[in-house]
This record gives structure tokens, sequence and C-alpha cells, in this order.
């Protein structure tokens, strides 16, 4: 089974901020946390990683409280391309195929 | 030179066919990977490869036999299958075999099964 759980699905409206959480209550010590988006019929993209307090790049931030036990995916203004599945996965750099599996994903839909 | 190429682009077999996906990087990622994807379901791993050896075959049918050739090449060879089998294969590759490498994926071959 997959290591994370998320919402099955988030309604949004353009501009505003988006935040989708991920529980991941086993995190081991030495886990990051990485956050993949998926359009419909493409592979999945790499959004975001990180392993502790928070991560901003262009495109997302990550906010990662002290015990990790979940983490928040932050996309500020989305526009409608921001519509598209959600991954969270955990894992350490063991290269576990526990980690490898994908949860069940967030499918975010922005509306105008 | 960031990208993961997947052919064909779509497939259609019968169940007696022989067929193989094909799946090329140029990154010099060591670690490539194959999933299967079905509509409205997240990817489902099947095989890793790492540093051209498989490391991991998550118990996925005889049917699919993952061949790597050389460290950017990965092949998937199809025989016999059913059409539950019908579903997006996905190709993808990273520097090392663990989550906390990114995945680069490549767009998918789309396989219907008749």
């Amino acid at each position: 089974l997959a290591k994370t759980t998320q919402p099955i699905s988030m309604d949004s409206y353009e501009g505003q901020e988006v935040n989708i959480t991920c529980s991941h209550n086993n995190i081991a010590t030495n886990d990051y946390i990485t956050w993949y988006q998926q359009f419909p019929s493409q592979g999945p993209r790499f959004i975001i990683q990180g392993y502790k307090t928070k991560v901003t790049n262009e495109v997302a931030s990550l906010f990662i409280p002290a015990d990790r036990k979940s983490s928040t995916l932050s996309l500020p203004r989305v526009s409608l391309s921001d519509t598209a599945v959600y991954y969270c996965l955990v894992g350490d750099s063991m290269g576990n195929n526990n980690d490898m599996r994908f949860g069940a994903g967030t499918r975010l839909t922005v509306k105008p | 030179d960031t990208e993961v190429t997947q052919t064909p682009k779509h497939l259609v077999m019968g169940m007696t066919n022989k067929k193989s996906l094909k799946c090329e990087q140029h990154m010099g990622h060591r670690a490539m990977y194959w999933y299967k994807q079905k509509a409205k379901k997240p990817p489902e791993l099947m095989f890793v490869y790492s540093y051209e050896k498989l490391s991991i075959n998550e118990s996925v049918p005889s049917r699919f036999s993952p061949e790597c050739p050389n460290s950017s090449l990965l092949n998937l060879h199809l025989h016999a299958l059913q059409p539950e089998d019908s579903a997006l294969y996905l190709c993808a590759s990273s520097q090392g075999p663990s989550v906390d490498n990114e995945q680069f994926f490549g767009p998918g071959t789309r396989l219907t099964v008749l």
C-alpha cells in the first residue's frame, strides 16, 4: 500500500490559492516528500520536493510541519491549466519499492 | 536533453500478438522504470532497473518481459496479453532508483488489447 493519504478531489477558481494536504503518519527519519502533477494522457511531472519546514520554487511551495506527519502543497493563484491530478510520494534514498507506489492522488479542478 | 521518449504512442494488438514498447533517455540516468496506468487510477509500478539490472519486479505476470539493453534504453516485451492489460504504459528515469530522485516520465504508450 502507498504510504500517503490525500483528498480524492478539490475544486477551486482561477486566481485562488490552493492547498493540498498529504498525510504520511508513518514517515521515517530519512524520508523525503515529493509531489508530482499529472495531466490527462501524459506522464507525471515533478513539482517540488522537501524534507522539513518550507520549500519554494517558481511553481509551488511545500510546507512541512515539525512532526513531518503531513505536508501541504500550495499553488498560488491557480489558472485553468492547473487542472490536474496531484500525487504525493514519501521515501528515502534506499530504493525501497514500497516508496515507489503512487497513492490515489488529488484531482484538482480549477473553474473560471 | 531532459526528455524521455516512448514509442509507439499508440498500439493495438491481438491476444496472440508479440509486440514491444520502447523507452529512451539521454540524461545519463542509471534508474529506469515501467509503470502501468488505467483510466482514473494512479500509476502502478511494474519494474525498476538500476544500473541496467532488474532491481524491482512488482509481481508482474510473465506475459510482460522487461529488457534493458544499455543504460539509455528500456524495452517492455508483450506476449499473449489479455484485454484487461489495456492501459497507458509509462516509462520513467531518474539519477538513482529511489523516491528522493526526481523521476522524468515519458508521454506513455496507449495500449489496447483486443
